[in-house]
């Protein structure tokens, strides 16, 4: 069964900081989603991982792929108070083309 | 490009109604995907359809149906309502498998209570 394991569940940092998401999945998959939530919003796609060694930067945010580890990280880089989210990482279950597997969350908080 | 429209926002029911869901893919998708979002579960697979067929189903009793239409939009109906069932449903849409890089592109969702 796939499992996808995200830490820390929650993550309060101060501006300016950098810190690292974890997420790990059991089985291999093709595909490894990152997704941004909002308070009371829907899922913001962030990035899409399909290879192993796959590194994909989009602002303050570093996301990356190791398929041997099963593990993805998202990096923040000089955290800013608009970053402050749920983060998701899901990953897509084989022989489906829309079946994510999610994990639990990251809730950031990103503070002054 | 619009993008996934679901319908309606919000809703209250009663336990023992039952209540259907719409959901408009972004033109040209022919995948549709549903989600249920709890504070308690996260994020759950309900079912994915494409091209009106239902291809893959999530752990979710019976109660809970979808179907899809010719034009790709779908529906999900959920059955004899229980204070469970309140929660954020989601629904997402995707291309054929050969935009490979997409990701899901997920509406902003319907808020059912049941009372």
């Amino acid at each position: 069964e796939l499992k996808v394991e995200q830490n820390p569940l929650f993550l309060s940092m101060q501006e300016g900081k950098n810190y690292t998401i974890y997420c790990n999945y059991s089985t291999t998959s093709d595909r490894l989603y990152w997704y941004r939530q909002d308070p009371g919003k829907s899922l913001e796609s962030l990035f899409v991982l399909l290879s192993n060694g796959a590194v994909k930067q989009e602002g303050r945010l570093m996301a990356s792929l190791d398929t041997k580890a099963r593990l993805s990280t998202l990096h923040i880089t000089a955290a800013v108070h608009d970053l402050s989210a749920t983060y998701f990482c899901a990953v897509l279950k084989g022989g489906s083309q829309g079946n994510l597997i999610f994990g639990k969350g990251t809730k950031l908080s990103v503070k002054p | 490009k619009a993008g996934v429209t679901q319908t309606p926002r919000y809703l209250i029911k009663t336990r023992g109604q039952q209540v259907t869901l719409s959901c408009s893919p972004i033109s040209g998708h022919r995948s549709v995907s549903w989600y249920q979002q709890t504070p308690g579960q996260g994020l759950q697979f309900l079912f994915e359809y494409f091209s009106e067929t239902q291809r893959n189903k999530g752990n979710f009793p019976g109660r809970f149906s979808g179907r899809q239409f010719s034009n790709s939009r779908s529906e999900m109906n959920v059955s004899t309502l229980e204070l469970g069932d309140s929660a954020l449903y989601l629904c997402a849409s995707s291309g054929d498998l050969s935009s490979y890089n997409s990701p899901l592109h997920f509406g902003n969702g319907t808020r059912l209570t049941v009372t």
